[in-house]
């Protein structure tokens, strides 16, 4: 059981590119969320998903876009990277949104923008 | 709207020391409290969780008891080890329309010497 995997661990890009944050989950939830860590500071949400085809903006959702064709797979894409957003990207996915329920996090994409 | 708010760090002990990371809350109804920790280089795991008020978590040797009237839910643990030494967030999940949401503290390094 790999419970939530992230792709790349690590990237570097210059101002301007694209690239997409792949999240992958194994466990059958139904939703999946995507957080970004800057340092010295908590874990700020981007967008979530509360299932196939649904997805809604979090906190901080400006200059990132998301899909979510399946269940297991919810892909963060960076259209025009700029240095803002250097950061470590979290991965989590829950089974329901109860109060009780706990999220699964992956290891994180570490990524810089140059 | 909700808020966590954890003590300042880093946090410096030696091996066998107790001890307290402070956390306070503001929300919204009644949420769900829980403690993460992230180990160098990982993602975040759930190290304890309480429901509702005057739960106890525990895992682990830590502990937090979450105490409604003065929203807070301070971890703990008696005796340290060089192995606990990571950064701890608090968060809580205000249930309902927040979808299952984490509300993050901005995190507490510890650092455990022998």
């Amino acid at each position: 059981n790999a419970g939530v995997t992230q792709t790349p661990k690590f990237r570097i890009l210059k101002i301007g590119q694209s690239m997409t944050l792949q999240c992958t989950q194994d466990m059958n939830h139904n939703y999946m969320y995507w957080y970004r860590q800057d340092p010295g500071m908590g874990l700020k949400l981007i967008y979530y998903s509360v299932g196939a085809g649904i997805t809604d903006k979090g906190e901080v959702p400006n200059g990132y876009n998301v899909s979510r064709s399946t269940t297991e797979d919810f892909p963060l894409r960076l259209e025009l990277a700029a240095p803002s957003q250097t950061s470590v990207y979290f991965c989590a996915s829950s089974h329901q949104r109860e109060l009780k329920e706990t999220q699964y996090f992956g290891p994180g994409t570490r990524l810089l923008v140059l | 709207g909700n808020s966590v708010t954890q003590m300042e760090g880093p946090v410096t002990l030696s091996e066998e020391a107790f001890l307290t990371i402070n956390c306070t809350y503001t929300a919204t109804g009644y949420p769900s409290l829980f403690w993460y920790v992230q180990y160098p280089g990982e993602g975040l795991q759930l190290l304890l969780k309480a429901t509702k008020a005057d739960d106890k978590g525990s895992n682990k040797g830590f502990e937090a008891t979450y105490r409604k009237e003065t929203t807070s839910f301070h971890l703990e643990k008696g005796s340290v080890q060089v192995s606990d030494s990571a950064v701890y967030f608090c968060a809580l999940n205000a249930g309902g329309t927040s979808y299952g949401k984490l509300t993050f503290g901005q995190g507490t390094i510890l650092t455990v010497h022998p």
